[in-house]
């Protein structure tokens, strides 16, 4: 059980490239997300997606696309690096507990990208 | 979602309890309060959540006032490996799906 994986930990791009980050978990979870961190600041949405075949926009959006074509993964898109999307990037997925109420996000490890 | 309040930073002596305060004076009813942490450069990690009762786990306790608008992180026994920035956040449970992390407080354990 590995959880939440994603990949790279680290890229370089150049202003204008494209890329995309991929996030894969093993916990059947539904509901997955997106989110980056710039210093000094907390955690800001980027997408989710409460089940395969279904995303929805968070707080920053802009610049970014994603999909859902299975449970198990969630890739992000930078379709056209810029120097703004230098950041940090973590993927979570969800898991609800009904008995207790909690409502427990697992993330990754963090995706760390820069654009020059 | 009710917004939370966190002091931006503390310092806590390796081996002494470690208690983080959140103010959430506009919760409602129905709204869990969720404890993260996130050591540095890694991805955030759940801790605790509670609803009106105090809550304790292997990793700490919560502490949940009466009118429930401000609550109290624990760690009982802080080491150096719970220097991390802890987040407060405020949510109804499985309403909604934009989860919002502030800014956190700064923890720092030394010896």
């Amino acid at each position: 059980n590995a959880g939440v994986t994603q990949t790279p930990k680290f890229q370089v791009l150049k202003t204008g490239q494209s890329m995309t980050l991929q996030c894969a978990q093993d916990m059947n979870h539904e509901y997955m997300s997106w989110y980056r961190q710039d210093p000094g600041m907390g955690l800001r949405l980027i997408h989710y997606s409460v089940g395969a075949g279904i995303t929805d926009q968070g707080e920053v959006p802009n610049g970014y696309n994603v999909s859902r074509s299975t449970t198990e993964d969630f890739p992000l898109r930078l379709l056209s690096a810029a120097p703004s999307q230098t950041s940090v990037y973590f993927c979570a997925s969800r898991t609800w507990y009904l008995s207790s109420g909690a409502n427990v996000l697992t993330f990754g490890a963090g995706s760390r990208l820069t654009v020059l | 979602d009710a917004k939370t309040t966190q002091p931006t930073s503390m310092d806590c002596a390796e081996g002494r309890a470690a208690n983080l305060p959140c103010n959430h004076s506009t919760i409602s009813g129905n709204e869990y309060v969720y404890w993260y942490r996130q050591i540095h450069s890694q991805g955030p990690q759940y801790i605790i959540h509670g609803l009106k009762n105090n809550e304790t786990n292997e990793m700490a306790s919560l502490i949940i006032t009466e009118d429930r608008k401000s609550s109290t992180l624990i760690l009982p026994h802080a080491t150096l490996r719970d220097t991390a920035v802890y987040y407060c956040i405020v949510r109804v449970t499985g309403g909604g799906n934009k989860l919002t992390f502030g800014t956190g407080t700064q923890l720092k354990v030394e010896l």
